[in-house]
């Protein structure tokens, strides 16, 4: 069965910090893949997405993520967090054989320290 | 103009009620879908629509029930509540093989 993974449940940074969030999932073939941040209290947004071509790729808010093939990864970065970005993210991955199904990762919650 | 509408925001209701929650997507999409969270943030998909037809139907205690009278809309009916159903739900659309919407979530309180 398809999974993702979020290294991390928890991460606490203070402001200004770089920030890393891995993702891994298990499937092989053609995937989509998907980075949702979801505020306190909110709905999911979505933060970036890779369907294919550079495989780094660039979102809203200063956040980046880049795909590497070889190792089934999806990794989430952002060079210096604000206390704003306090949030849950979710990594989210799609199959294109598979129709539309969107599996989430478990999430990692970011606490950013003022 | 929301794009992923749900209602009621919460719900609160007794173990044993039979209720149902609402979704319409005005974003022209062909494919919805319900997701459970539970208290830990985990997100489960219960079912996808693609057109009007069951498309995937996760192993979903059968008090669930999809209905989807249009592409636009998806509701989600519960029979015989339970404690455990507790949770957020969030219905979502997407099309093609983009990225999914979601709507604001509706908070389910069985008591």
């Amino acid at each position: 069965a398809q999974s993702v993974s979020q290294h991390n449940h928890h991460v606490i940074l203070s402001e200004a910090a770089s920030l890393e969030l891995g993702c891994n999932y298990s499937y092989g073939g053609t995937v989509n893949l998907f980075w949702y941040v979801q505020y306190p209290g909110q709905h999911l947004q979505l933060l970036l997405k890779y369907f294919s071509g550079d495989p780094l790729v660039k979102g809203i808010k200063g956040f980046e993520a880049e795909f590497i093939k070889s190792k089934f990864s999806f990794n989430l970065r952002k060079p210096s967090v604000q206390w704003s970005d306090t949030a849950e993210y979710f990594c989210a991955v799609s199959r294109r054989d598979y129709g539309q199904n969107f599996v989430f990762g478990p999430g990692t919650r970011l606490s950013v320290l003022p | 103009d929301t794009a992923v509408s749900q209602t009621p925001k919460y719900l609160v209701t007794q173990m044993g009620n039979d209720k149902s929650i609402k979704c319409e997507q005005n974003l022209g999409h062909d494919t919805m879908y319900w997701y459970k969270q539970d208290s830990k943030k985990f997100l489960k998909i219960m079912f996808s629509y693609n057109n009007k037809e069951l498309i995937i139907n996760e192993t979903v205690p059968n008090r669930f029930s999809p209905k989807s009278p249009d592409k636009a809309h998806l509701n989600l009916h519960i029979n015989s509540l339970e404690l455990g159903d507790s949770a957020v739900y969030f219905c979502a659309s997407s099309q093609g093989y983009g990225e999914a919407f979601f709507g604001q979530g509706t908070r389910l309180t069985v008591v």
